[in-house]
């Protein structure tokens, strides 16, 4: 069973460019949750979704970025028109239910987004 | 909102030895969980151990182990025996309601 996969591992984007960060949840997860850590921090929850829905968007900046779990593929994050700012590690992590529920939450290796 | 704290940006230890770490967070809620998290150079989120709050009995897992006190609402993951493998940065994470909220990390150095 493979775990939670996230691509790309690195990725470079000149300011103004468009972000896009996959993640594929580990199978039979449906719940998926994206997280920032920027340097020397820790990890700042964005969103939460299952498929096709959003749940929690509560930490997910309020223009340029976007996220999505269709019922068929992984799920995206999207950031439009980067800045610097933006540069971070972006983790994704899943569970098969709830995490309130005491499950959980397996981590991807995160993708490691850098704005030049 | 709820917050979490871990008061120790860096702590070190000598490898055989024993070392805890503090957390502290602040929450309304009376059902939650607890997790502390480790997170190697590799980057890779790695689970050490979690806590049901509805359970006064102390989570342990081998080597690692919690000390639980709801009332004041700390969190503290004793490790024993340390080994050169245990040094990483360590995350307390508090979680309800379908998220997580993480400390900012101790980075934890062992000494051979």
């Amino acid at each position: 069973n493979a775990g939670v996969m996230q691509n790309p591992r690195h990725l470079v984007r000149r300011r103004g460019q468009e972000a896009r960060l996959r993640c594929s949840p580990m199978k039979g997860h449906s719940h998926v949750y994206w997280y920032r850590q920027l340097p020397e921090e820790g990890l700042k929850f964005m969103v939460y979704l299952q498929k096709e829905n959003i749940i929690d968007e509560s930490g997910m900046p309020k223009e340029r970025f976007s996220a999505e779990f269709p019922k068929e593929g992984p799920s995206i994050l999207r950031i439009q028109q980067v800045v610097r700012g933006d540069s971070a590690a972006y983790f994704c992590a899943s569970s098969p239910r709830d995490i309130q529920a005491g499950t959980e939450a397996f981590f991807g290796q995160g993708t490691r987004l850098t704005v030049v | 909102a709820q917050t979490v704290t871990q008061s120790q940006p860096e702590m070190s230890v000598q490898e055989a030895e024993t070392v805890t770490l503090s957390c502290t967070y602040d929450t309304s809620e009376s059902d939650y969980y607890l997790f502390w998290y480790k997170q190697p150079p590799s980057r890779q989120m790695i689970l050490v151990i979690r806590q049901e709050a509805y359970k006064q009995q102390n989570a342990t897992e081998n080597r690692f182990s919690v000390n639980f006190q709801k009332a004041a609402k700390s969190f503290s993951l004793k490790i024993s025996d340390s080994q050169l493998g245990d040094a990483a940065m360590y995350f307390c994470a508090y979680t309800n309601a379908g998220k997580s909220t993480f400390g900012d990390g101790t980075t934890l150095t062992v000494k051979p």
